[in-house]
């Protein structure tokens, strides 16, 4: 399985950018990087993903490194809202359907 | 709100009870999952169908079941569970099993067994 290595727990003020880093040095030339998030007694909810090129939504940015073994999920201005477990994955080429989860980093949003 | 829909959304089985969860997805996906997330851990992989048909068994015992009646249910049959497998179920769906569709779950049912 590829591995995602991520930080336990972060903290960040209201208002201000966070980074939230991921290591994937497993990675295969096709596997996809996804971002998740996870809400206090909620399913995983989708944030985004990408294969090399850095990506944009109204959630979130994902850069990607150049070497694609690590990533960075970043939230423009952090809410309380967005307080939550965020869970890099890293999902599989080849069947595209093994999906794993890492062990998540829990983001604390400080007012 | 979630577009995957499970029932119940709690359950209390005995270890000697026979019981059901059920996921409706109505996204036309055709990929769908099953996981299960024990209290602060991430969820781990069971099973995945892929145009109704079973394409991953994560070597779940065989006391869980699953079951694709038609594209848009899911089911996880439970016979015989031990207290260590009281834990979140979450399903999910997507599009297809491709790596470029991102997954939808829904918000589980949280299992307990006495």
């Amino acid at each position: 399985d590829a591995k995602t290595t991520q930080p336990n727990s972060m903290e960040s003020n209201e208002e201000e950018p966070v980074h939230l880093p991921c290591n994937h040095s497993t990675i295969s030339g096709t596997d996809y990087i996804h971002w998740y998030r996870q809400l206090p007694s909620q399913g995983p909810e989708y944030v985004i993903h990408g294969l090399t090129s850095n990506v944009n939504n109204r959630m979130a940015s994902l850069a990607i490194a150049e070497d694609r073994k690590s990533s960075t999920l970043i939230l423009h201005r952090a809410t309380l809202r967005d307080a939550a477990v965020y869970y890099c994955i890293l999902r599989q080429g080849f069947t595209g359907n093994q999906f794993y989860f890492g062990t998540g980093t829990s983001l604390t949003v400080i007012p | 709100d979630t577009e995957v829909t499970q029932t119940p959304k709690h359950l209390v089985m005995g270890m000697t009870n026979k019981k059901s969860l059920k996921c409706e997805q109505h996204m036309g996906h055709r990929a769908m999952y099953w996981y299960k997330q024990k209290a602060k851990k991430p969820p781990e992989l069971m099973f995945v169908y892929s145009y109704e048909k079973l394409s991953i068994n994560e070597s779940v015992p065989s006391r869980f079941s699953p079951e694709c009646p038609n594209s848009s249910l899911l089911n996880l049959h439970l016979h015989a569970l031990q207290p260590e497998d009281s834990a979140l179920y979450l399903c999910a769906s997507s599009l297809e099993s491709s790596y470029n569709s991102p997954l939808h779950f829904g918000n589980g049912t949280r299992l307990t067994v006495t």
